[in-house]
């Protein structure tokens, strides 16, 4: 089983500033997603990229894939207490279609 | 409103009790999927369920039993509640197995064994 790696696992900052989070890994995934979950729900999809170097942006955030697909990034910028929420990278490597969960970073804007 | 549904939203059981979770989805996916999410552990696969009338085991399935009813519909039992299955479980679908591009999960389903 691959193991996806985020960091940091907590993040607590002030409205207004920007923030990046990372998920790595030593496979290569052949497609990775980013999730948000809120209290009580289950995780919502951001964005699913597929092609090394990819960037992707919704609004403040900006997704990037690493070249060699073994990483990726989530930026924020301005952050707003509406993008309080746990974080979940995702991929799928190895021939199998079914992608592994990072643990998560757990991020709190405060107003 | 289209999406995954899953009931109950809440249960209590007591150890050795048993129960079925429910899972629908009205998006037409073929794959669907259930997880279990513990704090510190991410979320861990159950079982999976690649297309109607197959099901496979996940990372965690010990304990456990699936039946995938229709297209529509995957469910999961525990025959035999234990605490540690306490835990919050999520169920969820995707288009096509092998192109994956991302889950639409339900709201899950809080479960504590007593």
């Amino acid at each position: 089983t691959q193991l996806l790696e985020q960091s940091p696992q907590f993040l607590s900052i002030q409205e207004g500033e920007n923030l990046t989070v990372y998920c790595n890994s030593s496979s290569v995934f052949s497609s990775l997603q980013w999730y948000r979950q809120e209290p009580g729900e289950g995780p919502v999809l951001l964005v699913t990229v597929v092609t090394g170097g990819e960037v992707k942006k919704l609004k403040r955030l900006t997704f990037q894939f690493g070249d060699a697909r073994k990483d990726s990034s989530l930026h924020i910028t301005a952050a707003q207490p509406g993008d309080t929420g746990l974080y979940l990278c995702a991929g799928a490597s190895g021939g199998s279609y079914i992608p592994t969960f990072g643990r998560g970073t757990s991020l709190i804007v405060h107003p | 409103n289209a999406g995954v549904t899953q009931t109950p939203k809440f249960q209590v059981l007591k150890t050795g009790q048993s129960m079925t979770l429910q899972c629908a989805q009205d998006m037409n996916h073929n794959s669907m999927y259930w997880y279990r999410q513990d704090p510190g552990m991410g979320l861990r696969l159950i079982y999976y369920s690649a297309s109607e009338g197959t099901t496979d085991k996940g990372e965690v399935p010990n304990g456990y039993n699936v039946s995938r009813l229709n297209k529509r519909e995957f469910s999961l039992r525990l025959e035999s509640a234990a605490p540690s299955q306490t835990s919050v479980y999520f169920c969820a679908s995707s288009d096509s197995g092998r192109n994956n591009y991302g889950y639409t999960f339900g709201s899950g389903t809080r479960l504590t064994v007593v």
